[in-house]
């Protein structure tokens, strides 16, 4: 059974600090990992696809790393603001296998 | 707004009936997902299709069957209902065929199974 597991479950922030969260998954057979935000009460909206070893991406203050050798990768918000209040999720895109996510809560 | 269209928005009904969610992918896609979130569970793959052909399937039960049409658009069947298929139904889409593009997901259908 193949296992994407997030950590931590949730998270509570103060507004303007920085934050990080894991997902950690299979090493081997590799192919792609995606991050997205889930707002209560909407739809998950991708964040970023994250294919090769070494992998960095940024949108705005999100930042996402990747090491498929020992199979995670940290999601990071900078300065964080009441907005970005939501679950973050993980998928393996071999099989599209979720995690179940870690919810962020930033206190103003 | 993504783009990606699912009704109805939410259904109710009884056990051991049938019901068939729709989704209309974002214009352009070919792939489309469906995904089931039950209480307290993640987001779970059911089935894939791309351009008219299942592509990928995950845990979807013998009484869940799906298909795309021509148009691109997708109909997920549910039969013999039971109460433990109460969840939101997601469908997602994405360009082409590989799971290496995000996927745009739709607002979901809530089933609830009385």
């Amino acid at each position: 059974i193949l296992n994407v597991e997030q950590s931590p479950q949730s998270l509570h922030v103060q507004e303007g600090d920085s934050t990080n969260f894991t997902c950690s998954f299979p090493s081997s057979n590799f192919y792609a990992l995606h991050w997205y935000r889930w707002e209560t009460a909407k739809s998950p909206e991708a964040l970023f696809v994250m294919t090769l070893n070494g992998d960095e991406k940024k949108k705005g203050r999100i930042s996402a790393t990747l090491n498929t050798k020992e199979g995670y990768s940290y999601l990071y918000i900078k300065g964080s603001q009441p907005e970005d209040s939501a679950t973050y999720l993980c998928a393996f895109a071999q099989k599209l296998v979720f995690g179940q996510g870690t919810r962020l809560t930033i206190n103003p | 707004d993504s783009g990606v269209t699912q009704t109805p928005k939410h259904l109710i009904t009884a056990t051991g009936q049938r019901v068939t969610l729709r989704c209309s992918p974002r214009s352009g896609d070919l792939s489309v997902y469906w995904y089931q979130q039950s209480l307290d569970q993640g987001l779970q793959f059911l089935i894939q299709y791309y351009n008219g052909e299942e592509r990928a399937k995950g845990n979807i039960l013998e009484r869940f069957s799906a298909q795309q049409f021509p148009d691109l658009h997708s109909e997920l069947n549910l039969s013999s209902l039971e109460l433990g298929d109460s969840a939101l139904y997601f469908c997602a889409s994405s360009p082409a065929g590989s799971s290496n593009q995000p996927q745009h997901f739709g607002d979901g259908t809530r089933l609830s199974i009385l």
